[in-house]
């Protein structure tokens, strides 16, 4: 059975550093990945998808890695800003996601 | 843009009472999916739906069931409300070819049974 584990649970940062979000998964047989970002109260945004066959995506300040032999997948934030404070979920799986519990993330000010 | 809706951000029931829950999205995705998310347990996938009519069962389906009549809409229903039942809801939907396409979500139902 898919797990999904995000480290840290929380993270707090101040205004302007770069800092990186890390999800691993168990079973490397995934569709693909995604990254999500939910604000207090309200749903899910997806951030980025990274297919089985890529290594990466990016948007903007964000950029998504994945290695699925070792079952890891990062996400980037370049120059944070408070506006980026949420919590962010990666997820695996085609149609059906596995979910991670997610990283609360506080960009201070 | 793809919209996911849902028929209420908040709902407060008693304990025995039917509740339903309704999802609409506007893109004509065939896959539509109900999942409940609870502090430190992350989503959990109640059921999904795969065309009209057609369901299964997610990792966590006891206690709910689901409809779907139209492609556009999905509905969770709890048949006897409980309060172990209190959390958020949140639906989602994806187009069939689902390899190289994202997930949307709607903006979540606060429920609270009492």
């Amino acid at each position: 059975k898919q797990e999904v584990t995000q480290i840290p649970a929380a993270l707090s940062v101040p205004e302007g550093e770069n800092l990186v979000l890390n999800c691993s998964f168990t079973d490397s047989a995934i569709y693909n990945l995604q990254w999500f970002r939910q604000d207090p109260g309200k749903g899910l945004t997806s951030l980025l998808l990274i297919q089985s066959s890529q290594r990466e995506q990016t948007s903007g300040r964000l950029n998504a890695s994945l290695d699925k032999s070792s079952g890891r997948s990062t996400l980037y934030i370049a120059a944070s800003q408070p506006g980026d404070s949420a919590t962010y979920l990666c997820a695996v799986g085609g149609n059906k996601l596995v979910f991670g519990a997610g990283t609360i993330l506080r960009v201070k000010s | 843009d793809v919209k996911v809706t849902q028929s209420s951000r908040y709902l407060v029931k008693r304990t025995g009472e039917k509740v339903f829950l309704e999802c609409v999205q506007d893109m004509d995705h065939e896959n539509m999916f109900w999942y409940r998310q609870d502090p430190g347990l992350g989503l959990r996938l109640i059921y999904f739906s795969y065309d009209v009519k057609m369901k299964e069962k997610g990792d966590i389906p006891e206690g709910y069931s689901v409809s779907r009549e139209k492609k556009e809409r999905f509905s969770l229903i709890l048949e006897s409300a409980s309060t172990n039942q209190t959390s958020m809801y949140l639906c989602a939907s994806i187009p069939q070819s689902a390899g190289a396409n994202e997930q949307f979500f709607g903006p979540g139902t606060r429920l609270t049974v009492l």
